[in-house]
C-alpha cells in the first residue's frame, strides 16, 4: 500500500479569494499523479492527468503543478466561487493501481 | 460510450448479514476494475482490483471479498458484515490505465 497525503484536511475560504493545496507521495514507482473533484453524492470528476516532472496543467480558473523528483503536486483555484466547493482528491497511478489521498474539502464562503 | 452501473446506492444491513454490491461496466472490453472504500473521516482506499475475469488482487486484509465472473461484471461481497463495514463503497474502471472512471457509489450502514 502507498502512502498518499494531502493537506489540509478542509478549507474554508472567502468567495474571490484564490487559494491552494498539497498532495504529497512516494516519488518511487511513479506513473501519473491525477487530481480529481467530488462532490457529495456524485462520482468523483476527473480534472488532471500528470506524468512528466515540472508539469503545469490548467483548466479554466484551476491549474496543478508536479514534482515527482520531490514527490508533490499542487492545485490551485483563483478567484474561489461557492460552486468550486467540493472535496479534491488526488491519486497516485502505479501501474494499474490508483492510490488516493485521503482529500482536501474545500468549502467557499459567499 | 462507455459508462458504469452500480448498485444499490445506499444499503442498510444488520450485523452478521451477507452483503452483495455490483458494479457493471459498458462500452467496453477488458477493463480494470476497482473497488474502492471511503470510511468515515478518511480517504478512499483501495480494496480489490483485477485486470481480466477471475483475476483478482487485494490490497488490504478484510471481511470483504470481490469476483469477477464476466469481463465487465465486478462483485463485493461478505459473508459476515461488521460495523466498520460501513462506508461509501465506489467501484471504477479503466481502459490502458490511463484515467479512471467512478460509479455514483454505494453508502453501505451496517447496524
Amino acid at each position: 500500500i502507498l502512502n498518499v497525503e494531502q493537506s489540509p484536511q478542509s478549507l474554508h475560504v472567502q468567495e474571490g479569494d484564490s487559494t491552494n493545496f498539497t498532495c504529497s507521495f512516494p516519488s518511487s514507482n511513479f506513473y501519473a499523479l491525477h487530481w480529481y473533484r467530488w462532490e457529495t453524492a456524485k462520482s468523483p470528476e476527473a480534472l488532471f492527468v500528470m506524468t512528466l516532472n515540472g508539469d503545469e496543467k490548467k483548466k479554466g480558473r484551476i491549474s496543478a503543478t508536479l514534482n515527482t523528483k520531490e514527490g508533490y503536486s499542487y492545485l490551485y483555484i483563483k478567484g474561489s466561487q461557492p460552486e468550486d466547493s467540493a472535496t479534491y482528491l488526488c491519486a497516485l497511478r502505479t501501474g494499474n493501481q490508483f492510490y488516493f489521498g485521503t482529500g482536501t474539502s474545500l468549502t467557499v464562503i459567499p | 460510450s462507455q459508462t458504469i452501473h452500480q448498485w444499490p446506492a445506499t444499503l442498510v444491513q444488520p450485523v452478521g448479514s451477507p452483503l452483495s454490491l455490483e458494479c457493471t461496466v459498458e462500452g467496453t472490453s477488458n477493463p480494470n476494475l476497482y473497488w474502492y472504500r471511503q470510511a468515515a473521516g478518511r480517504g478512499l482506499q483501495l480494496l480489490f482490483y483485477s485486470v481480466g475475469i477471475g483475476q483478482i488482487s487485494s490490497e488490504v486484509p478484510q471481511n470483504l471479498s470481490a469476483s469477477r465472473p464476466q469481463d465487465r461484471q465486478f462483485i463485493l461481497s461478505s459473508k459476515k458484515l461488521l460495523l466498520s463495514d460501513s462506508g461509501f463503497y465506489l467501484c471504477a474502471w479503466t481502459l490502458g490505465g490511463i484515467e479512471a472512471f467512478f460509479g455514483q457509489g454505494t453508502r453501505l450502514t451496517v447496524v
